[in-house]
């Protein structure tokens, strides 16, 4: 049984084309996040909801749009896709709160913007 | 705010060799502590974690403890195997402002030779 799960696995797209991330986990947490993994490995917060509720939103463009239908989905809309957005995305979850909180990962999405 | 740093890799060691990873942190409040590992091709799973100071963190022959006074969590093994080539990413999360995000160092590529 696969934790959190991530579809597609790869994603290969034109410059300015629209595409989705999709997310589930099956382990009763309360809060999803997304991560971007960069080339050289860095990763890095972009949102994050608890209970369908936004509570984390970086500094991410306006083109990026998290949507939550339920505490066990979370996907990530990307408007105008652009080169820069070549990356790896992973999603996550954990409970917010209380002694176990730590974050299990999907396993992750390579996006290739062309 | 929160950040990590971890020594520069790649660390390059023959098998049964000792290992050290470096990881040092500034945070606000009391964070909790993580070492998540990457191997090839795949998410990130969690390794190990301390949540206040002084704990000891351990699995699959892997430790870090948790260093207040040193803001340090070092990650140990004391013979390592090819299989542990992967790259790790020690990180933390605060409860701060209702906030659980990790925080990721650059991570650190362990590169294991028979």
């Amino acid at each position: 049984d696969t934790a959190v799960s991530q579809t597609p696995k790869y994603l290969v797209t034109q410059m300015g084309n629209d595409k989705s991330i999709k997310c589930e986990q099956n382990l009763g947490h309360d809060t999803m996040y997304w991560y971007k993994q960069d080339s050289k490995k860095f990763l890095k917060i972009m949102f994050s909801y608890n209970n369908k509720e936004l509570i984390i939103n970086e500094t991410v463009p306006n083109r990026f749009s998290p949507k939550s239908p339920d505490k066990a989905h979370l996907n990530l809309h990307i408007n105008s896709l652009e080169l820069g957005d070549s990356a790896v995305y992973f999603c996550a979850s954990s409970h917010l709160a209380g002694v176990s909180y730590e974050q299990y990962f999907g396993p992750g999405t390579r996006l290739t913007v062309t | 705010g929160n950040s990590v740093t971890q020594m520069e890799g790649p660390v390059t060691l023959s098998e049964e060799a000792f290992l050290t990873i470096n990881c040092t942190y500034t945070a606000t409040g009391y964070p909790s502590l993580f070492w998540y590992v990457q191997y090839p091709g795949e998410g990130l799973q969690l390794l190990l974690k301390a949540t206040k100071a002084d704990d000891k963190g351990s699995n699959k022959g892997f430790e870090a403890t948790y260093r207040k006074e040193t803001t340090s969590f070092h990650l140990e093994k004391g013979s390592v195997q090819v299989s542990d080539s992967a790259v790790y990413f020690c990180a933390l999360s605060s409860l701060d402002t209702g906030r659980r995000a990790l925080t990721f160092g650059s991570g650190t590529r362990l590169q294991v030779q028979p």
